[in-house]
C-alpha cells in the first residue's frame, strides 16, 4: 500500500511570495489533514479536510489555506510568506476516526 | 483548550535500560490517545493507540501505554530498550465523541540509546 505522499520535498522561497504544497492521501483516505514542525514549536495544526470540505482549522492566519480535490488529494497554500513560516509542513490522511498516516513531509525555507 | 505536556524534552539511556515517557492532556471529556514515533529521516509512525476499553494497551515493537484517567496520563514505555529505538516520539490527543480532525500533539521527546 502507497504511504502518503508529498511534494515537493524541499521549497525554497522569499519574503512575500507564495508557496503551494501538494499531498496525495493513502487510496481509500479520505481526510487530509495538515500540520506545521517549526523547530522548538512541536506539531501545530493547521487544516483538516474531508469529503471535499474544511471541516476544521488551526490557529493560523487567513493566508494558510488549502483545498481537497474530488480525488481526496489536497493543497495547501501560503500567501505572503513570512520568514517564520520556514518549517516543515505535514499532511496526513485517515479513513474516518482511524489514526493518522503522515508522509515525509515538505520542508519550506523562507529567505 | 486541550493541551498535551510531554515532561522530558531529551533523555538519554543505555541499550538494555528501561523506558518511560510522560504524557499528560488536558480535556475534561472522553479521549483518543496516541504515541507516534519518528525515526531519524523518516515520516511519523504511529506506535500505538487508545480509544476505549482495556487501558493498558501494546503497540509495536514491545512499546505500551498506560492509559489513567485520573491522573489525565498516557505514559510509555518499554522494559529495554535498543539503539534502534533513538528517536523523537510524541504523545498527542483527540478530544470529543466526534471527530473534529484536531489531532493535538506534544512538544515531543527526544530519545537518544547509547551502544
Amino acid at each position: 500500500e502507497a504511504g502518503v505522499t508529498q511534494s515537493p520535498t524541499h521549497l525554497i522561497k522569499t519574503r512575500g511570495q507564495q508557496a503551494t504544497l501538494r499531498c496525495s492521501p493513502i487510496s481509500g483516505h479520505t481526510s487530509v489533514y495538515w500540520y506545521q514542525q517549526a523547530l522548538g514549536l512541536g506539531l501545530q495544526f493547521l487544516l483538516w479536510y474531508d469529503e471535499g470540505e474544511e471541516r476544521n482549522r488551526g490557529n493560523f492566519p487567513p493566508r494558510f489555506s488549502g483545498r481537497q480535490f474530488p480525488n481526496y488529494s489536497s493543497e495547501l497554500n501560503v500567501n505572503a510568506l513570512e520568514l517564520e513560516d520556514s518549517a516543515l509542513y505535514l499532511c496526513a490522511s485517515s479513513q474516518q476516526v482511524s489514526p493518522l498516516h503522515f508522509g515525509n513531509g515538505t520542508r519550506l525555507t523562507v529567505t | 483548550a486541550q493541551s498535551v505536556s510531554q515532561h522530558n524534552h531529551h533523555v538519554i539511556l543505555s541499550e538494555a535500560a528501561s523506558l518511560e515517557l510522560g504524557c499528560n492532556y488536558s480535556y475534561g471529556g472522553t479521549v483518543n490517545l496516541f504515541w507516534y514515533v519518528q525515526y531519524p529521516g523518516q515520516h511519523l509512525q504511529l506506535l500505538l493507540k487508545y480509544f476505549s476499553g482495556d487501558p493498558l494497551v501494546k503497540g509495536i515493537k514491545g512499546f505500551e501505554a498506560e492509559f489513567i484517567k485520573s491522573k489525565f496520563s498516557f505514559n510509555l514505555r518499554k522494559p529495554s530498550v535498543q539503539w534502534s529505538d533513538t528517536a523523537e516520539y510524541f504523545c498527542a490527543v483527540v478530544g470529543g465523541s466526534s471527530n473534529t480532525g484536531k489531532l493535538i500533539f506534544g512538544q515531543g521527546t527526544t530519545l537518544q540509546v547509547k551502544p
